[in-house]
C-alpha cells in the first residue's frame, strides 16, 4: 500500500497569513504515460463529510477559493493557503489515488494563531 | 447537480452484518465509479471500496473478506454490508462518487452516518 504522511500534525497560523501543509508518499503518485500526479487534498470541517479542494496534485476544483493551490510532483506535495481566513479552520488530507487501495494521510489540524 | 445520502442502522451488535444504503440523486449510478469511505470518530479516513460503472468491484484488502458493496440501478442506490463486524468497525460511514477510472477524486461526498458496534 502506499503511504501517505502529512507535516505537520497540527498548526497555528495568524489570519492573513501563509499556511504551508506537506504530504510526502511512500512511492511515486507521478504516472509516466499523461505526467500527471495522483494526488488531491480534502478540507474537513467539524461536523462535515470532506470537500475535495484540488485534484491532479494542482488542478483547483471549482469554486474553491484561490488561496489554495497545490504543487508537487512525485512524491512529495504541499498545499498552500496564501492568506489564512477564519472560515479555513479545518483539517485538511492528502489522498491518493494512483492505486487501490486508495490512502489518506493522517491528517493536518489547522488552527488560528 | 449530484446529491448523495447515506443510511441505516445506527447501533448493530458484535459478530453481526452492517448494512448500508447510499441514495444518489441528480445523477445516474451506473455513470460513474461510486466508493465506501469509513472515519472512526476523531480519527482519520479509511477507503473501503468501490463499484464501478460496469458493475466491477474493488476492495480494501484490509476488509475485503467481510464487505460486499452492491448497487440498485433501478433505485439509484448503493449497498454496502459488513459482516463480523467489532468495535473496531464504529465509525462514520459515507460514500462518494468519482468521476471515473483516471478521475478518482471524491466529489461529493454524503454527510455520512454514524454506525457503533456496541452489545
Amino acid at each position: 500500500d502506499f503511504v501517505m504522511t502529512q507535516s505537520p500534525d497540527s498548526l497555528a497560523v495568524s489570519l492573513g497569513e501563509r499556511a504551508t501543509i506537506n504530504c510526502k508518499s511512500s512511492q511515486s503518485l507521478l504516472y509516466s504515460s499523461n505526467n500527471k500526479n495522483y494526488l488531491a487534498w480534502y478540507q474537513q470541517k467539524p461536523g462535515q463529510p470532506p470537500k475535495l479542494l484540488v485534484y491532479w496534485a494542482s488542478t483547483r476544483q471549482s469554486g474553491v477559493p484561490d488561496r489554495f493551490s497545490g504543487s508537487g510532483s512525485g512524491a512529495d506535495f504541499t498545499l498552500t493557503i496564501s492568506s489564512l481566513q477564519a472560515e479555513d479552520v479545518a483539517v485538511y488530507y492528502c489522498k491518493q489515488y494512483y492505486r487501490t487501495p486508495y490512502t489518506f494521510g493522517q491528517g493536518t489540524k489547522l488552527e488560528i494563531k | 447537480q449530484v446529491q448523495v445520502q447515506e443510511s441505516g442502522p445506527g447501533l448493530v451488535k458484535p459478530s453481526e452484518t452492517l448494512s448500508l444504503t447510499c441514495s444518489v440523486s441528480g445523477g445516474s449510478i451506473s455513470s460513474y465509479y461510486w466508493n465506501w469511505i469509513r472515519q472512526p470518530p476523531g480519527k482519520g479516513l479509511e477507503w473501503i471500496g468501490y463499484i464501478n460503472n460496469d458493475g466491477t468491484t474493488d476492495y480494501n484488502p484490509s476488509l475485503k473478506s467481510r464487505v460486499t458493496i452492491s448497487r440498485d440501478t433501478s433505485k439509484n442506490q448503493l449497498s454496502l454490508t459488513l459482516s463480523s463486524v467489532t468495535a473496531a468497525d464504529t465509525a462514520v460511514y459515507s460514500c462518494a462518487r468519482a468521476l471515473g477510472f483516471g478521475e478518482r477524486w471524491f466529489d461529493p461526498w454524503g454527510q455520512g452516518t454514524l454506525v457503533t458496534v456496541s452489545s
